[in-house]
């Protein structure tokens, strides 16, 4: 079946505007998840959605990005007044309670963000 | 702030040796995980051992995990020029305990022909 699909592929903007990034889960995955991964480095858990529980906000790293998750499906991480340093490759993934109750969690291709 | 500490951070072997990535991490988990990342492209998950296991197979792959020293371990038998990759750890919670996974920061693997 389909996996977890992102878009864009690539996104280059200027530095202060705001960027949408986009996430469709797994059909039937009722867990969806944003990290990001800088060049060379492991990947930054940002935010998670439960079903319709409050989401885990946690490692969002500054009030200019925020996520919302639509449906109980598709995902939308938006961040405000973009900077430099937000340039990174975002990813999403889903993963489903049949997983025996541990998290397995499939991976979409990444949006690359380049801030000028 | 990662949780794990990956060793090596990079590995260049010859295809047909073992290859054997270590992992670190530093709270209570109840699983360990394992992903591969081709050239930047999105994970694919490898291997799942639960904190109650001590040891998991799966085709080539071999992992170890020691929670009294918050460690674990993969080996990749018998190389291929196809595994060439970079590996990382990432530490789990039940699923209905929170989602997140901590990865660590990557062992980048290189299987020379």
């Amino acid at each position: 079946g389909a996996g977890v699909s992102q878009s864009p592929s690539n996104k280059v903007t200027e530095k202060g505007k705001d960027v949408e990034l986009r996430c469709d889960p797994i059909s039937g995955h009722t867990a969806l998840y944003w990290y990001r991964q800088s060049l060379g480095q492991g990947l930054e858990f940002l935010i998670y959605f439960q079903g319709n529980s409050a989401p885990d906000k946690s490692g969002l790293p500054s009030d200019r990005f925020s996520a919302e998750r639509t449906g109980g499906s598709v995902s939308t991480l938006t961040i405000q007044r973009t900077q430099q340093e937000d340039s990174a490759v975002y990813f999403c993934a889903s993963s489903s309670p049949t997983s025996g109750g541990y998290n397995e969690q499939f991976f979409g291709p990444g949006t690359r963000l380049t801030v000028l | 702030s990662q949780q794990g500490e990956e060793d090596p951070q990079a590995l260049s072997i010859q295809e047909g040796e073992n290859a054997t990535m270590n992992c670190s991490y530093k709270t209570s988990i109840n699983n360990l995980q394992w992903y591969r990342q081709n050239s930047g492209r999105g994970l694919v998950h490898l291997i799942l051992i639960r904190s109650n296991e001590r040891e998991k197979h799966s085709g080539r792959l071999r992992v170890t995990l020691d929670t009294s020293k918050k460690s674990s371990s993969l080996l990749i038998t018998a190389s291929r020029a196809a595994d060439t990759a970079s590996y990382f750890c990432a530490t789990g919670l039940f699923y209905n305990q929170g989602g997140k996974l901590i990865f660590g920061q990557g062992t980048e693997l290189s299987v020379k022909p």
